[in-house]
């Protein structure tokens, strides 16, 4: 089965700096890729997702993301945060050589502390 | 407006005494979802749901059940809740048709937070 791992559990980063969150899946095959997004007290929503064609994905506030097929990786870039950044992130992955409905497979989530 | 509703928000409770946390849609969405989400280990999946009347286990199975007798509901039930089942819940849907790689979004209910003592 796939494996998804986000190495870093937490990222403290000052407002305005950049940052990167690192996501990482076990094996070249195909797949799609996902980031949701887990404010304080809610569900997961949907931030950005690859499933074909450009490999540089881009979301609606600033966030974008990268899928390299050879380093297995779509980390997620934001060259600028604000306060209302803070939040966890989760890394998805669905393999497609996976059959059946189960193949969806989430990272441990790194949890993004903006500080003012 | 599109959503996922979970209910209770919060509940506690305790060891042995069934409860069941409901879930709606009103996307039309066939494939329905629950999750467990703790501390360090992400999210797992408990059961899913295809489409009415057909359920399968996800990850972490065991002490729960689900039944979809609708297409918009997909309640969890704990028969007899214990201390190790303490966690924040998660319900979601998709369009996804169960084939090929999932491709659709899931969209999530706002969680509800178990606490068994």
């Amino acid at each position: 089965a796939q494996s998804v791992t986000q190495l870093d559990s937490q990222v403290p980063v000052f407002e305005e700096a950049p940052v990167e969150l690192r996501c990482n899946y076990s094996s070249s095959v195909s797949v799609y890729l996902f980031w949701y997004v887990q404010y304080p007290n809610q569900g997961l929503q949907l931030l950005l997702k690859y499933l074909s064609g450009s490999t540089l994905v881009e979301s609606i506030n600033g966030f974008e993301a990268e899928f390299n097929k050879s380093q297995t990786s779509f980390h997620l870039r934001k060259p600028s945060v604000h306060i209302s950044d803070t939040a966890e992130y989760f890394c998805a992955v669905s393999d497609l050589d996976q059959t059946g409905a189960n193949n969806l497979f989430f990272g441990t989530g790194t949890r993004l502390t903006v500080i003012p | 407006e599109a959503q996922v509703t979970q209910n209770p928000r919060y509940l506690i409770t305790v060891t042995g005494k069934k409860l069941t946390v409901t879930c709606s849609q009103n996307m039309n969405h066939e494939y329905m979802s629950w999750y467990r989400q703790d501390p360090g280990l992400g999210l797992r999946q408990i059961y899913y749901s295809m489409n009415v009347e057909v359920t399968d286990k996800g990850d972490v199975p065991e002490g729960y059940k689900v039944s979809r007798k609708e297409k918009r509901n997909f309640p969890l039930i704990l028969e007899s809740p214990s201390p190790n089942q303490t966690s924040l819940y998660f319900c979601a849907s998709s369009l996804f048709s169960g084939t090929g790689g999932f491709n659709s979004p899931l969209h999530f209910g706002n969680g509800t937070r178990l606490t068994v003592t």
